[in-house]
């Protein structure tokens, strides 16, 4: 089944790097993506990666797959204030079905 | 601003009531997709449309449908409404049905629905 899973909340102090786990069930993902969401806004999406690539960076954004052990993670270099959202992991699968499920989301609070 | 709007923001009615939700996608966007949004559920798939069609089904209770229009604007129904169906009720579309699993979806504000 289609299952995935993040810790609930990251706290990090201003200008250190974040980091955000996340665990996935299907196999057969072919697109993970990570999307962030700020109070009263819609998801906005902030990366992705296809499930052959190991690694993808995006300025300060670095995201990291292991597909065998279904591990994804996002790296926030130099986090600032305005990163201070809930950011979700999703994955969907071939198929034609572009149905993304999402985790639960993580709430990074950034502090001075 | 995503460029997918949704109306209303804000809704409250009573239990037993029904309630319609409009989404217009972004501009040449031919994918619709309604999410719900709960404290203790998370994130939930419902429903997509494509084109006017339907083209995956989600976690949707019978009590609730939707449909898109030839305008491509889509509304989602929600009928006998109960107090667990409070939540925020997301859009989102894209451009269309690639079937690689690469689809950039582009959420709506959302509309918060409060069932009392």
């Amino acid at each position: 089944g289609e299952d995935v899973e993040q810790s609930l909340f990251l706290s990090v102090r201003e200008g250190d790097s974040s980091v955000i786990n996340c665990t996935y069930t299907d196999s057969s993902s072919t697109y993970l993506y990570w999307y962030k969401q700020e109070p009263g806004a819609g998801l906005q999406l902030l990366t992705y990666i296809f499930s052959n690539m190991d690694m993808k960076q995006d300025q300060r954004l670095t995201v990291l797959l292991n597909k065998k052990d279904k591990h994804l993670s996002l790296r926030i270099a130099d986090t600032q204030t305005g990163d201070s959202a809930i950011y979700f992991c999703a994955e969907t699968t071939s198929g034609g079905y572009n149905k993304l499920i999402f985790g639960a989301g993580t709430r990074l609070a950034v502090h001075p | 601003d995503s460029g997918v709007t949704q109306t209303p923001k804000h809704l409250i009615t009573a239990t037993g009531q029904r309630v319609t939700l409009r989404c217009s996608p972004r501009s040449g966007d031919l994918s619709v997709y309604w999410y719900q949004q709960s404290l203790d559920q998370g994130l939930q798939f419902l429903i997509q449309y494509y084109n006017g069609e339907e083209r995956a089904k989600g976690n949707i209770l019978e009590r609730f449908s939707a449909q898109q229009f030839p305008d491509l604007h889509s509304e989602l129904n929600l009928s006998s409404l109960e107090l667990g169906d409070s939540a925020l009720y997301f859009c989102a579309s894209s451009s269309g049905w690639t079937g690689t699993g690469n689809e950039k979806l582009f959420f709506g504000s959302g509309t918060q629905l409060s069932v009392l």
